[in-house]
């Protein structure tokens, strides 16, 4: 079985400082481990990927996510927020020989000017 | 932009109707997965087709059904419309690997659908 939790439902910061949203992941095997951000009514779009290569890993627009197996965690993080960062993250995971993706429940960002 | 297409955007329908979903993948891509966003729910995963076969199932409903033809569009039938069903229904393609867990899925800007 495969779950993914995201500790915060909303997270708040001011425009120029650190962005940090958390998900903890349960897979019986090796997973992918995803970040989608979904903008107000838009589609959604993927920021990176963690498939069993480096454990940090960089995404666009800033956004990094480094891979934890001891933890199963998969933070998100990006050291400098900006007002275009407001919007829905979702943390995703895929587990060996499962087609579908399971996902968090979201974390809705806000960023402050 | 995905390459993902979903027609129509918007969708007002009234309670026992019937609706189609379309989605075309991104060029090239064999598989075809559909989800669905409520506020309840949250974001999950219907059923997934590849080349024309249906590959996995998800919590979709029987009243809801779905097909992929040989253009590779896919299709997603929903009857017997009830309020709940009131949802953003997401198409996503990936590449012409199937099940293999590297592979990135690409969603479309969905279709919001309204049952009243």
């Amino acid at each position: 079985a495969q779950s993914v939790t995201q500790l915060d439902s909303h997270v708040s910061v001011s425009e120029g400082t650190p962005v940090l949203l958390r998900c903890n992941y349960s897979s019986s095997y090796s997973p992918s481990l995803f970040w989608y951000v979904q903008h107000p009514n838009k589609g959604l779009q993927l920021l990176l990927k963690y498939t069993s290569a480096a454990t940090l890993v960089k995404g666009i627009n800033g956004f990094e996510a480094e891979f934890k197996k001891s933890e199963t965690s998969f933070h998100l993080t990006k050291p400098s927020a900006h007002m275009s960062d407001a919007a829905e993250y979702f943390c995703v995971v895929r587990s060996t020989g499962r087609r579908a993706l399971t996902f968090g429940s979201g974390t809705r960002l806000q960023v402050q000017p | 932009d995905s390459g993902v297409t979903q027609t129509p955007k918007h969708l007002i329908t009234a309670t026992g109707q019937r609706v189609t979903l379309r989605c075309s993948p991104r060029s090239g891509d064999l598989s075809v997965y559909w989800y669905q966003q409520s506020l309840d729910q949250g974001l999950q995963f219907l059923i997934q087709y590849y080349n024309g076969e249906e590959r996995a199932k998800g919590n979709i409903l029987e009243r809801f059904s779905a097909q992929q033809f040989p253009d590779l569009h896919s299709e997603l039938n929903l009857s017997s419309l009830e309020l709940g069903d009131s949802a953003l229904y997401f198409c996503a393609s990936s590449p012409r690997t199937s099940g293999g867990v590297q592979e990135t899925q690409y969603f479309g800007p969905g279709t919001r659908l309204l049952v009243l």
